[in-house]
């Protein structure tokens, strides 16, 4: 089985501001890592996702993801957000092995809010 | 636009009544997904198709819940008496073959049982 901790629902950031969005796993196999994004109104976009290889991820508009092994975390990064960051933010992993559905399993999301 | 699509993009019902929800994938794309996103949540998967076939079901999915894929390309999800508690966003997803593979998802059906 396979869990996803987001444990900010919710994070408030100034314009041009870095921000970090916290994710954590727990799985007892191999897993993808993946951050989708979802805009008001719109479906999930993916951002970025870490198959295997270096560990930094670089994925659309400026984000990047480091995958920390030891500590099952998926941290999403961007140094200067833009009022058009502001979307619901959620990560999730998906079985590694071959042969299976690879459904991903998702956080509860963090809302991302960037003001002036 | 050759995305995933989904109808209708609402659905507003009674308690009781049958709902049936359409998915159309990326033409090439073999497998097909459903989840289901409740307000403050993350998706849950329901389901997955590869090509025509269901190869799993979550146990979120009642008996009331059935889901088709006819000749592996659109898939139907329905739901039979339904209850309060469906009321939810459910979105449809699809991928090429490989594990890892992005899904790409659709605009999703937003569901109230009245």
């Amino acid at each position: 089985a396979q869990s996803v901790t987001q444990l900010d629902s919710q994070v408030p950031v100034f314009e041009e501001a870095p921000v970090e969005l916290r994710c954590n796993y727990s799985s007892s196999v191999s897993v993808y890592l993946f951050w989708y994004v979802q805009y008001p109104n719109q479906g999930l976009q993916l951002l970025l996702k870490y198959l295997s290889g270096s560990t930094l991820v670089k994925g659309i508009n400026g984000f990047e993801a480091e995958f920390n092994k030891s500590q099952t975390s998926f941290h999403l990064r961007k140094p200067s957000v833009h009022i058009s960051d502001t979307a619901e933010y959620f990560c999730a992993v998906s079985d590694r092995g071959t042969g299976t559905a690879s459904k991903l399993t998702f956080g509860t999301g963090t809302r991302l809010q960037v003001t002036l | 636009d050759t995305g995933v699509s989904q109808d209708p993009r609402h659905k507003i019902t009674k308690r009781g009544q049958n709902v049936t929800f359409r998915c159309d994938p990326i033409s090439e794309h073999n497998r097909l997904y459903w989840y289901r996103q409740t307000l403050g949540q993350g998706p849950e998967f329901l389901t997955y198709f590869q090509n025509e076939a269901q190869l799993e079901k979550s146990r979120l999915l009642s008996d009331r819940f059935s889901a088709e894929r006819p000749k592996g390309s659109f898939s139907t999800l329905e739901i039979q008496r339904t209850e309060q508690g469906d009321s939810a966003m459910y979105l449809c997803a699809s991928s090429p073959g490989q594990p890892g593979n992005e899904q790409f998802f659709g605009p999703g059906t937003r569901l109230t049982v009245l």
